[in-house]
């Protein structure tokens, strides 16, 4: 079963500071892989995405993120960060290779901008 | 504009009660899906949908059951709640059967059972 691994759960950063969030996957076949982020209370907000093409997608908000087949990772990246991007933020994949097309989640980082 | 729409976004209730969370969309998606997060913020799948009168247990095993009847409505029932149902349940979808795609959530319901 493919899964996701973020490994960092708390990232502090200073604002202005550019920050890179972590996420490797699992899979030795095509992955589609997506960053959402979780402002508190709320429910989850597609930051970008990766279906094919390109393996440097952006997103919104001004985060990117690159797909890297041969490391199976897929980072997520701002060069300054605002305090307005506190939030959590999670990885995750589409499971298709077993035909359920179900989305699988990594447990998350907690991105926590310092001023 | 299309949404996912969830209710209650609060819910407070006694032991032993039995409770519906509402959960809708308007894209017309054939899939549907009920997450339930812990307080560190992990999401497990509890129970997905690929359309009318299709369900299909998630990965993490629940007490709750779901329905659909409809499309555009996938709502989540606990015959009793209990306190270790307390938790955050994130409704989603997605297009349709086949297709690849990102999955559009809902606000969440917090639940709190006492």
């Amino acid at each position: 079963a493919q899964s996701v691994t973020q490994l960092d759960s708390q990232v502090p950063v200073f604002e202005e500071a550019p920050v890179e969030l972590r996420c490797n996957y699992s899979s030795s076949v095509s992955v589609y892989l997506f960053w959402y982020v979780q402002y508190p209370n709320q429910g989850l907000q597609l930051l970008l995405k990766y279906l094919s093409g390109s393996t440097l997608v952006k997103g919104i908000n001004g985060f990117e993120a690159e797909f890297n087949k041969s490391q199976t990772s897929f980072h997520l990246r701002k060069p300054s960060v605002h305090i307005s991007d506190t939030a959590e933020y999670f990885c995750a994949v589409s499971d298709h290779v077993s035909g359920t097309y179900k989305y699988i989640f990594g447990t998350g980082t907690r991105l926590k901008v310092l001023a | 504009e299309a949404d996912i729409y969830q209710t209650p976004r609060y819910l407070v209730i006694g032991t032993g009660k039995k409770i519906t969370l509402e959960c809708s969309q308007t894209m017309g998606h054939d899939k549907m899906y009920w997450y339930q997060q812990d307080p560190g913020m992990e999401l497990h799948l509890i129970h997905y949908s690929y359309g009318v009168n299709s369900t299909e247990k998630g990965d993490l095993s629940s007490e709750s059951t779901v329905s659909r009847i409809r499309t555009e409505h996938f709502p989540l029932t606990l015959e009793s709640a209990r306190p270790s149902h307390t938790s955050q349940y994130l409704c989603a979808s997605s297009e349709e059967a086949g297709a690849i795609t990102e999955a559009f959530f809902g606000q969440g319901t917090r639940l709190t059972v006492v």
